[in-house]
């Protein structure tokens, strides 16, 4: 399909364990955004790519969070030594430009034991 | 800062009848848009509608329509003879123009059509 594309669906892990969780965004689309989306809640903004520059990375709730998109298209959200409190969904969505309507991938469901 | 104010935990609709989903906002800046996203248990995001500030007719998408009331700040989502696939989480959303145009998004409703 033409998509946003994300992988793994679900993941789970040990506390203390890393995580990569990847985004592949519509293809030809400039803007990137990773979200958080607790339990019952709605997303929260992480972080935004303006193809391979991380323009905005306020949302980032610690040092442990860490994305990057090295050639403007696929992007990876890395969780070092990963706390329950990380558990969520975690949305990646693509415009094709600012200003455009944000298309969301299905997200990956993280678990951390 | 944004905020976005969704007060109905969850709504119940029988099939083929119309329902207003509410959305209330606050922000300071004067140049922004408006988003409804359906949340299907599958967990995508599905983007339904949009509605910019400036927009002096209210946004219609077939049997989505936004009820834009910029002088009380709301922005509700209204859904014409409910289908059984409408089933789902509802979230609003709104964009900063300036910046870098994050989405600041409700707690979501949870609606519930009944055959």
């Amino acid at each position: 399909g033409a998509g946003v594309s994300q992988s793994p669906r679900y993941k789970v892990a040990k506390r203390g364990q890393d995580v990569a969780l990847r985004c592949d965004p519509i293809s030809g689309h400039v803007s990137l955004f990773w979200y958080q989306q607790a339990l019952g809640q709605g997303p929260e903004f992480l972080t935004y790519f303006q193809n391979e520059a991380q323009l905005d990375k306020s949302g980032l709730p610690s040092d442990r969070f860490f994305a990057e998109r090295p050639e403007g298209s696929v992007s990876t959200l890395k969780i070092q030594r990963t706390q329950q409190e990380d558990s969520a969904v975690y949305l990646c969505a693509s415009s094709l430009s600012r200003g455009q309507p944000q298309h969301f991938g299905d997200g990956t469901r993280l678990s951390i034991l | 800062a944004q905020k976005i104010t969704q007060t109905q935990p969850g709504m119940f609709v029988q099939e083929k009848e119309a329902v207003t989903l509410d959305c209330t906002y606050d922000t300071s800046d004067q140049s922004y848009g408006l988003f409804w996203y359906k949340q299907p248990s599958s967990g995508e995001m599905i983007f339904l509608i949009y509605q910019g500030s400036y927009d002096e007719q209210n946004a219609t998408e077939g049997r989505y329509s936004l009820n834009f009331q910029k002088a009380r700040k709301s922005a509700n989502l209204v859904i014409s003879a409910s289908q059984l696939g409408d089933s789902a989480m509802y979230f609003c959303a709104m964009r900063e123009n300036t910046g870098f145009q994050k989405l600041v998004f409700g707690t979501g409703t949870r609606l519930l059509v009944s055959p």
